[in-house]
């Protein structure tokens, strides 16, 4: 079965400093690799997805995440965070196999809180 | 507009008394699904649906059941709340064919069981 472990439950920043937000996963098959965002009392926004082709992958609001499969590593990156960036994030990931039918497991989040 | 819509938004119930939440696409999408999200624990599955009269269960279903007797509508019930059901839950739809890779989440519905 497939697994995904966030490193980090909380990591707090101060604006305009770059941020690493961690996911690990475990998987026998071949996966996409999505990262999820929950502002405050709101519902999921995915903020970019790796599919195949490059390893770097761009999302909105100005962050990408890199696919590493040596390490089995997903990282999320933003070179200068905003107040506004201050959210929960997941990563999740679904088996590249017809029968998953797209289901998602999911990490346990990553609490993000940017300081002014 | 494509969505998927879910209600009640907000529920506060007490133990045993039997809820449903409503789920419904407007996408045309065979595959539907129940989570829950819960502090430390990320989104668990709850049940999953591959078309009508199909279901399944996925990693937490203790305690709900659902139906498909429309391809649009999924709903979740709770026969007999419990407190250690108080949760955020997300309903989810895509195809199985072609692009299965994306989920369209419902906006969730904030449970509490007193």
């Amino acid at each position: 079965a497939q697994s995904v472990t966030q490193l980090d439950s909380q990591v707090p920043v101060f604006e305009e400093a770059p941020v690493e937000l961690r996911c690990n996963y475990s998987s026998s098959v071949s996966v996409y690799l999505f990262w999820y965002v929950q502002y405050p009392n709101q519902g999921l926004q995915l903020l970019l997805k790796y599919l195949s082709g490059s390893t770097l992958v761009k999302g909105i609001n100005g962050f990408e995440a890199e696919f590493n499969k040596s390490q089995t590593s997903f990282h999320l990156r933003k070179p200068s965070v905003h107040i506004s960036d201050t959210a929960e994030y997941f990563c999740a990931v679904s088996l590249q196999v017809s029968t998953s039918y797209g289901k998602l497991t999911f990490g346990q989040g990553t609490i993000l809180t940017v300081h002014p | 507009e494509a969505q998927v819509t879910q209600n009640p938004r907000y529920l506060i119930t007490v133990t045993g008394k039997k809820l449903t939440v409503t789920c419904s696409q407007n996408m045309n999408h065979e595959y539907m699904s129940w989570y829950r999200q819960d502090p430390g624990l990320g989104l668990r599955q709850i049940y999953y649906s591959m078309n009508v009269e199909v279901t399944d269960k996925g990693d937490v279903p203790e305690g709900y059941k659902v139906s498909r007797k429309e391809k649009r509508n999924f709903p979740l019930i709770l026969e007999s709340p419990s407190p250690n059901q108080t949760s955020l839950y997300f309903c989810a739809s895509n195809p199985v064919r072609g692009r299965t890779d994306t989920q369209y989440f419902g906006p969730g519905t904030r449970l509490t069981v007193l």
